[in-house]
């Protein structure tokens, strides 16, 4: 398997233009991860899904940040409008059901 | 809440030295404990994983750990450091039982290597 697909991997755009990151995951895991990596927060769970659909969204920042999974292999985390606090690294893995996740490697986004 | 602690943000290690980084867990219940590695630009690799058993859990690229219930710790080893380890070292913990939805990671610690 190729593991985890993340695009794009890196990502500059300006302030109040939307931003979508993109996911595949492992096939046949069952649960799907979003998260943030920032020097001054660490590693933060945003949001997951379990089969498709989301469980915990409360990592979620703000309204501006949203989340599908439209099937099993493609996930989408959408920002709009991006502000430059959103710059940051943003990971998606995934898992199933051992509790092990397996991640991508991560898209950098730089909000100028 | 679950917590997930390690304590030294920075280790600088002689290469050939040996290793040790800790992590200290706060949970209800013994929970599922892994250790992740993170180079530069890239993302987390698992190096290994502890969900019950031996207390001794061996790893990839030579890496073991040992979880020490009555410390509530999972200190992460190795007898040798080569410079290739330079990384950021991720303890993990996660509901036993449970999937990868509980994850609670420590902040890291940022491990260099110097010749």
């Amino acid at each position: 398997d190729a593991g985890v697909i993340q695009s794009p991997r890196h990502e500059v755009t300006e302030m109040g233009q939307e931003v979508t990151l993109r996911c595949k995951p492992i096939s046949g895991h069952n649960s799907l991860f979003w998260y943030r990596q920032t020097m001054m927060r660490g590693l933060e769970l945003l949001i997951y899904f379990n089969n498709n659909v989301p469980i915990d969204d409360s990592g979620m920042p703000e309204d501006r940040f949203s989340a599908k999974m439209p099937n099993a292999s493609f996930s989408t985390l959408k920002i709009q409008p991006s502000e430059p606090r959103d710059s940051a690294v943003y990971f998606c893995a995934s898992s199933y059901r051992t509790g092990e996740a397996f991640f991508g490697q991560g898209t950098r986004l730089t909000v100028v | 809440a679950q917590s997930v602690t390690q304590p030294d943000i920075h280790i600088t290690v002689s290469e050939g030295a040996s290793l040790e980084l800790r992590c200290n867990y706060s949970y209800g219940a013994t929970p599922y404990l892994f250790w992740y590695v993170q180079s530069p630009g890239q993302g987390l690799q698992l190096l290994l994983k502890y969900f019950s058993g031996d207390t001794l859990v061996q790893g990839i690229k030579g890496f073991e750990a040992e979880f020490k219930r009555s410390q509530s710790s999972f200190n992460l080893r190795k007898p040798s450091v080569h410079w290739s380890d330079a990384a950021e070292y991720f303890c993990a913990v996660a509901p036993r039982g449970g999937g990868a939805d509980g994850l609670t990671f420590g902040k890291g610690t940022h491990l260099i290597i110097q010749p």
